[in-house]
């Protein structure tokens, strides 16, 4: 079945400091790329919509400028959370559609934590 | 734009016996509708889906229903096993590309032994 790569699993930083957080599908090709916020006990909130090749759609009150997203090719998505404070410690998920399959195949997704 | 409610927001069923949740979606332009389960820590993990033109579809203990005139759907596992037990979501999208889904505020099952 259809595999996404997320890294890192987990990851601490200090404020001010910016972290890059990978997906790669391993076996298809992800023409749309989803990166989700997840806080504890709660649902999936989608932050942004990339697709391959153009910049990426953001929701309602995410700040793209804070928030990095680069999908350059259609194996590989990065979001890149910029001068991180410790409001933005969260676990990120990062899922993709690829033209070939027929659903949603989520990252195992990050877990950033800034001190 | 969608929104989907999923209830009970938690459930305690005792081993072997079966548990049901339930979601509504508002857009009846939505045509797909997946189940995520996850565990502690991890991403979501598609368990099961059904589309607007079936509606029922059954993978072993699990089974999904559709109800597309009253918008709602709903995940039934029977014979439940302890490791069962994780937080399950439900979702509601149109399919094809670039299409966001929305997803329910999960359902968290414990499976009591």
């Amino acid at each position: 079945g259809a595999v996404v790569s997320q890294h890192p699993s987990r990851v601490i930083c200090k404020s001010g400091t910016s972290v890059k957080i990978e997906c790669r599908s391993l076996d298809f090709q992800a023409t749309t790329m989803f990166w989700y916020r997840q806080f504890p006990k709660q649902s999936l909130m989608l932050m942004a919509t990339s697709n391959e090749g153009s910049k990426a759609t953001y929701e309602q009150g995410v700040e793209k400028d804070k928030f990095l997203i680069n999908h350059a090719s259609l194996t590989l998505s990065t979001l890149t959370v910029t001068s991180a404070h410790p409001e933005d410690s969260s676990f990120y998920i990062c899922s993709a559609e690829g033209t070939d399959n027929y659903g949603y195949t989520f990252g195992s997704g990050t877990r950033l934590t800034v001190v | 734009g969608e929104n989907v409610e999923q209830h009970p927001s938690t459930l305690s069923v005792q081993e072997g016996d079966s548990a049901v949740i339930k979601c509504t979606y508002s857009d009846s332009a939505s045509n797909y509708f997946p189940w995520y389960k996850q565990e502690l820590g991890k991403g979501p993990q598609l368990i099961i889906d059904i589309r607007s033109n079936v509606g029922e579809k059954k993978d072993q203990r699990i089974a999904v229903t559709l109800n597309k005139t009253a918008k709602h759907f709903s995940l039934h596992i029977t014979e439940t096993q302890p490791e069962d037990s994780a937080v399950y979501f439900c979702a509601a999208s149109l399919s094809g590309g670039y299409q966001k889904v929305t997803f329910g505020i999960g359902t968290k099952l414990q499976v009591i032994p």
